[in-house]
């Protein structure tokens, strides 16, 4: 049971060049999300997928897309990358969005940096 | 404008010290959790608290609501080394949907041994 696992580990871009960060979860959970951590700002909801076939925006959507696949897997699109799209990516899933008492599980991040 | 407030943003502290840090909205929210993130890993959640004034305790960790659910406290007694990491507060609106979870900007503690 591996959980949330994400990939790439680690990548660099150079402006305006696109790439796909892949997340996937084996814990039969509906709902999957993508955040971006910040220094100082938190982690911000990028885009977010409530059940297999359905995704929604987030508070930061501007540069991104999103494709649930299906009920395990969830990818996040940057088409141009930007310098300000720099930070460290999380994929989540959970199981109870609408419970007061959900958890969310993280998978381990990637860290992207754009030049 | 953030939703919640964590506070302090930095510690760093001895081993065998106690500590607290704070979790302030001004909003009412329906629960809270916190989670700890270790360098290079995801968020891992350790409680959920969601009544007001509930206390929870997780060995050397105590985990306070405040009764009008909109400030929490965590508080470690003897900090270890292991407890190094950073300390999100998340607030849940109450509210439908999935996108109700809300992430405060973390405290970065340092347990030096």
């Amino acid at each position: 049971n591996a959980g949330v696992t994400q990939t790439p580990k680690f990548q660099v871009l150079k402006t305006g060049q696109s790439m796909t960060l892949q997340c996937a979860q084996d814990m039969n959970h509906n709902s999957m999300y993508w955040y971006r951590q910040d220094p100082g700002m938190g982690l911000r909801l990028i885009y977010y997928s409530a059940s297999e076939g359905t995704t929604d925006k987030g508070e930061v959507p501007n540069g991104y897309n999103v494709s649930r696949l299906n009920k395990r897997e969830f990818s996040l699109r940057l088409e141009s990358a930007a310098p300000s799209q720099t930070s460290v990516y999380f994929c989540a899933s959970s199981d109870q969005p609408g419970s007061s008492t959900d958890t969310q599980y993280f998978g381990p991040g990637t860290r992207l940096t754009v030049l | 404008t953030q939703l919640l407030e964590q506070s302090p943003q930095f510690l760093s502290i001895q081993e065998g010290e106690n500590l607290t840090v704070y979790c302030n909205s001004s909003s009412v929210f329906s629960s809270l959790q916190w989670y700890r993130q270790e360098p290079g890993e995801g968020p891992v959640l350790l409680v959920t608290v969601v009544t007001g004034g509930e206390v929870k305790k997780l060995k050397r960790l105590t985990f306070q609501f405040g009764d009008a659910r909109k400030d929490s406290s965590l508080h470690i007694t003897a900090a270890q080394p292991g407890d190094t990491g950073l300390y999100l507060c998340a607030l849940r609106r109450a509210r439908t949907g999935a996108n109700n979870l809300f992430f405060g900007t973390g405290t970065r503690l340092t347990v030096i041994p």
